[in-house]
């Protein structure tokens, strides 16, 4: 079965802790892309990758790190310079010449 | 940059009847129009898209028209049932490297 897997899907963090949202895909799609959505927010980018050993910001990069080591990975961590860090954190990868969005099942972060 | 605009933000309907949901976009460049559907605590998932050489397109109940000269597009669901209430998505995008824009999404509610 192909398609975008995160884990876990609910993780509590005490204030003060570094955390790291897993997302693995198996579509061999070169990029791939971290949101995060809050209600009444929509989706913000907070990272994204095209190619391997490469990455950019996006709207709201501040408190946020991320790695690209391999194709099928795109980890993203939280840091204790998040100020705000409870949301819903989505996952995609795309393909094509029109970027087509493909999203994981998401990672519900609360912070304690 | 691009700029979506999506209404209503939330769209109550009685089992049966239409449901139309709008989107405006600013960048004239722009040439694909996704929209997605995400369920309570799911990722979003695409159910449509709409390149921009073409007016309207339809799936069974779900249907997506295009009006490039005024930059808006529509989401239209007929029929609707309790299982499309969900948040739906849109999105413009200019292909290439661009990451697609999305509107900050509408909650329909289908009652039975």
């Amino acid at each position: 079965d192909g398609g975008i897997t995160q884990s876990p899907k609910y993780l509590f963090r005490k204030e003060g802790q570094n955390v790291t949202l897993s997302c693995e895909q198996n579509l061999n799609h070169d990029a791939m892309y971290w949101y995060r959505q809050d209600p009444g927010q929509g989706l913000r980018l907070i990272y994204y990758s095209q190619i391997v050993n490469d990455f950019q910001k996006g709207d709201i990069a501040e408190g946020y790190s991320v790695s690209r080591e391999k194709k099928e990975s795109f980890p993203l961590t939280v840091t204790s310079a998040q100020k705000n860090p409870t949301a819903f954190y989505l996952c995609a990868s795309s393909i094509g010449q029109y970027n087509e969005q493909f999203f994981g099942p998401g990672t519900r972060l609360t912070v304690l | 940059g691009e700029n979506v605009e999506q209404h209503p933000s939330t769209l109550s309907v009685q089992e049966g009847d239409s449901a139309v949901i709008k989107c405006t976009y600013s960048d004239s460049a722009s040439n694909y129009f996704p929209w997605y559907k995400q369920e309570l605590g799911k990722g979003p998932q695409l159910i449509i898209d709409i390149r921009s050489n073409v007016g309207e397109k339809k799936d069974q109940r779900i249907a997506v028209t295009l009006n490039k000269t005024a930059k808006h597009f529509s989401l239209h669901i007929t029929e609707t049932q309790p299982e499309d209430s969900a948040v739906y998505f849109c999105a413009a995008s200019k292909g290439g490297s661009y990451i697609p824009t999305f509107g900050r999404g509408t909650s329909l509610i289908v009652h039975p």
